[in-house]
Parts: structure tokens; C-alpha cells; sequence
């Protein structure tokens, strides 16, 4: 069975600050890895994805994640944070043939100017 | 721009009452999902279609019903059996089979009077 934990429900950053939301994982098989971001009442977006090539990811609007198979960790970091990534953020896992796919139960970020 | 359409966005159900969630999309993708979004619970799968005239029971499958007659549509309707139905609804699809979502709607918020 696969899951992943995501640490911190919330979590309060400056503007220009270092963004760091956490995710673990559990998987008895090499998992794909992926991170989606929430705006306020809308959809979900898919920020990156690790499918077991480059343990560095980079995804979309700065966002880049390290997948760390000694640490089951796959957390997704930004160098500078700007007020328009105060959002959720969902931390996902998959087995390989994506018939298992579950998420994590989110991380709000908020930015503070 | 192709994408999902969610409709209505915002939906009031009266106790005893099935209400069905419409979701459509232009996007030519084989998969649709749907999704039920709870505060501090993440995103839970309720139903999912891979093709058309097929569709499987997620995680919570139980109060909900679908059909998939359309490749481009897939409503849900979430019946009098749903004790609690009040949550933010997702739509998603996804060219790939499994259950991992690439697309999303903008939700339907379902309350009860």
C-alpha cells in the first residue's frame, strides 16, 4: 500500500523567504511523486512530477522538488516566495502503472509581506 | 482553450433530495474522475471512468452514483443515501489510465439546507 504524509497542515513564510513543504512517503515499490497547488475555489494544477528519472525535479512557477529514496522524502522547495503562492498544496503518490493514486491531506501556505 | 467545466459552482441540497453535479470536458481525454474535498482530509476518489460506458468505484463510492454515455461528460449525483453530503466536489481527467488526474475543474461547493 501506498500513502504520503504531509507535514504541517499550515505553514507561514515572508515574502522573498524560503519556501519549504514537506512530504513523505510510504511505498513498497518505487513510487511516482507529484505535487499539485489549489488557488481558492478552484481546481487543482500539477505543479512537477518524479517518474524515477532526475531525483531533481523542476516544475512550474519556480517550484523544484528532491526526491530522497534514503529519506522516503519528496519535498518541494522555492527560493523566494511571492504573495501569489499562498495556496494549498497536495503532495501525491503513484505506483508505476498509476492504479494506485492517492494524495496527501495538504499544506496551506501563506505569505507574509 | 480546451479544459473541464464544472456546473453549477455553488449547490443547495434539500434533506431526502439526489442532486447531480455536472462535469464536462474538451479536452478529448479517454479518463474522468471525481473527487470529494474535506477540510484537512485532502482529496478522496469517488468514482473514476477510463472509457466511455465504464466506470469504477473509488475510496468512497458509497451515497454517489455516475454513468460516462459521453466521452466528454460524466456527471455525478450524489443521492439521499450521501448522510453527509456537504464538501467542494472535483472533476478531473487524464489521457492516461489509472487513477492519476492531470486536469481539473474549478469545483462544485454543495451544501445542505
Amino acid at each position: 500500500a501506498q500513502s504520503v504524509t504531509q507535514l504541517g497542515s499550515h505553514v507561514s513564510v515572508s515574502e522573498g523567504a524560503l519556501v519549504l513543504l514537506r512530504c513523505n512517503y510510504s511505498s513498497s515499490v518505487p513510487p511516482y511523486l507529484f505535487w499539485y497547488v489549489q488557488y481558492p475555489n478552484q481546481g487543482l494544477q500539477l505543479l512537477l512530477k518524479y517518474t524515477s528519472a532526475a531525483t531533481l525535479v523542476k516544475g512550474i512557477n519556480g517550484f523544484e522538488a528532491e526526491f530522497k529514496k534514503s529519506e522516503t522524502s519528496f519535498h518541494l522547495t522555492k527560493p523566494s516566495a511571492h504573495m501569489s503562492d499562498a495556496a494549498e498544496y497536495f503532495c501525491a503518490v503513484s505506483d508505476a502503472t498509476g492504479n494506485q493514486f492517492y494524495f496527501g491531506t495538504g499544506t496551506s501556505l501563506t505569505v507574509i509581506p | 482553450d480546451g479544459g473541464i467545466t464544472q456546473s453549477p459552482k455553488y449547490l443547495f441540497r434539500k434533506e431526502g433530495q439526489n442532486v447531480t453535479l455536472s462535469c464536462e470536458q474538451n479536452l478529448n481525454h479517454d479518463a474522468m474522475y471525481w473527487y470529494r474535498q474535506d477540510p484537512g482530509q485532502g482529496l478522496r476518489l469517488i468514482y473514476y471512468s477510463q472509457i466511455v460506458n465504464d466506470f469504477q468505484k473509488g475510496d468512497i463510492a458509497e451515497g454517489y452514483s455516475v454513468s460516462r454515455e459521453k466521452k466528454e461528460s460524466f456527471p455525478l449525483t450524489v443521492t439521499s443515501a450521501q448522510k453527509n453530503p456537504t464538501a467542494f466536489y472535483l472533476c478531473a481527467s487524464s489521457t492516461s489510465g489509472g487513477r492519476q488526474p492531470q486536469h481539473f475543474g474549478d469545483g462544485t461547493r454543495l451544501s445542505i439546507l
